[in-house]
């Protein structure tokens, strides 16, 4: 399985772009990229999957240069709420080969 | 729409007891993962089962068994319970044959063991 390794912590002021590098330099051919934010005491939930080039929704965008060895996920004008720790994980869920693994995730801090 | 159900949502143990956690997957989904979270940690992988079978197994203590039934709910069941076992023991579910699936959690179970 894809190691990954982040940041482990970054700070923001709220209304500014932050970019998120995650490297994973043994990813293999099939494995999508996918990150997930946690909060305190809570689950992690999904932002954002992708497996080559760039992804948007309504909350982030995902960028994935060609050789797919590391990610960035970007998050556009953050505000206070999105203070929590953000997880890239690298794997491939096809039911018989279930396991995904959480990294050390980057702590991000959002002040006024 | 219906999110993964955990029981109980606190648990208070002593140790050497036992203590049986509960995860009700998405409807559809067949693949139930557990996690265990320490204090300040990041998730760590137990163990999965896909179609009421176990698909991988990561850290999990031989204290530990888990089992998903025929209505694809799982539980996990941990014996001689240890002070280090005190953690957020989190359930996710995921509909396992796309390979891009994603995880959806549940609120997880806080277990503190005495």
């Amino acid at each position: 399985l894809a190691k990954t390794t982040q940041p482990i912590s970054m700070d923001s002021y709220e209304g500014q772009e932050v970019n998120i590098t995650c490297s994973h330099n043994n990813i293999a051919t099939n494995d999508y990229i996918t990150w997930y934010q946690q909060f305190p005491s809570q689950g992690p939930r999904f932002i954002i999957q992708g497996y080559k080039t760039k992804v948007t929704n309504e909350v982030a965008s995902l960028f994935i240069p060609a050789d797919r060895k590391s990610s960035t996920l970007s998050l556009p004008r953050v505000s206070l709420s999105d203070t929590a720790v953000y997880y890239c994980l690298v794997g491939l869920l096809t039911g018989t080969a279930s396991k995904l693994t959480f990294g050390t995730g980057t702590r991000l801090q959002v002040t006024l | 729409a219906a999110g993964v159900i955990q029981s109980p949502r606190h648990l208070i143990k002593e140790k050497r007891e036992t203590a049986t956690l509960k995860c009700y997957p998405i409807p559809r989904h067949d693949t139930v993962y557990w996690y265990q979270q320490g204090p300040g940690q990041d998730p760590q992988f137990l163990i999965s089962f896909y179609e009421k079978m176990q698909s991988d197994k990561g850290s999990i203590p031989d204290r530990f068994s888990a089992q998903q039934f025929s209505d694809y709910h799982s539980e996990l069941n941990m014996s001689s319970l240890e002070l280090g076992d005190s953690a957020l023991y989190f359930c996710a579910s995921s509909f396992g044959q796309g390979g891009n699936e994603k995880l959806f959690f549940g609120s997880g179970t806080q277990l503190s063991v005495l």
